[in-house]
């Protein structure tokens, strides 16, 4: 079955230390990978996609995902944390004949200052 | 632009009550997606449009559960006889059509049942 996981529940790190937020998928055919961000009381947010090409991923807000087809990962990265990128961030991998969206179960990032 | 937008923001309903829950995606977005996610979960998908034909209902949880989209813009998310296990935040979300393309999601409806 396909399936998105996200092994840490909650992830701290002091604010301008590099941060990584984990997440591994299952699926059959080229993946479609996606990072979303939820803050309070928001929306998810989209921060960035893998679809074809290069490994490394550039998003929003200086967020950068690595696709790892051997691992099956694609771990969200940022060099140097803010207080405000605490929130919850949600990996999702989308098949390549569907439309539809699988997500993972959600990690909390908090950044302390 | 403006983005996705859904109402009501919250609605708390007696068990049994229909509820109806409205999304209205970002302009001339071709493809929209219900999902329902639970507290501490990720967002499950529901059912999905392009225009208003309905492609994909096989998240759908049981037959109380149905989705609309008459005319490929505005779409209506029904709930019959609703139960507390319905209870949920309802999520929309609208794309371009195509498989690379992100989808952007509305603030949410929180449904309670009572």
């Amino acid at each position: 079955a396909q399936s998105v996981a996200q092994p840490e529940d909650q992830v701290n790190v002091a604010e301008g230390n590099p941060l990584t937020v984990k997440c591994t998928y299952s699926v059959s055919g080229n993946p479609y990978l996606f990072w979303y961000v939820q803050y309070p009381n928001r929306g998810l947010q989209f921060l960035l996609k893998y679809i074809t090409g290069d490994n490394l991923v550039k998003g929003s807000y200086g967020f950068e995902a690595e696709f790892n087809k051997s691992q099956t990962s694609f771990h969200l990265k940022k060099p140097s944390a803010l207080v405000s990128d605490s929130a919850l961030y949600f990996c999702a991998v989308r098949l390549y004949n569907t439309d539809k969206l699988i997500f993972g179960t959600g990690t909390r990032l908090q950044v302390f200052p | 632009g403006a983005g996705v937008s859904q109402s009501p923001r919250y609605k708390v309903t007696k068990r049994g009550q229909d509820v109806a829950l409205r999304c209205d995606p970002i302009s001339g977005h071709v493809s929209l997606y219900w999902y329902r996610q639970a507290l501490g979960q990720g967002p499950e998908f529901l059912t999905y449009f392009n225009y208003e034909a309905q492609q994909d209902k096989s998240g759908l949880p049981n037959d109380r559960f149905s989705a609309e989209r008459p005319e490929g813009s505005i779409s209506t998310l029904t709930i019959q006889r609703t139960e507390q296990r319905d209870s949920a935040m309802y999520r929309c979300a609208s794309s371009s059509t195509g498989f690379s393309y992100e989808q952007y999601f509305g603030p949410g409806t929180r449904l309670t049942v009572t």
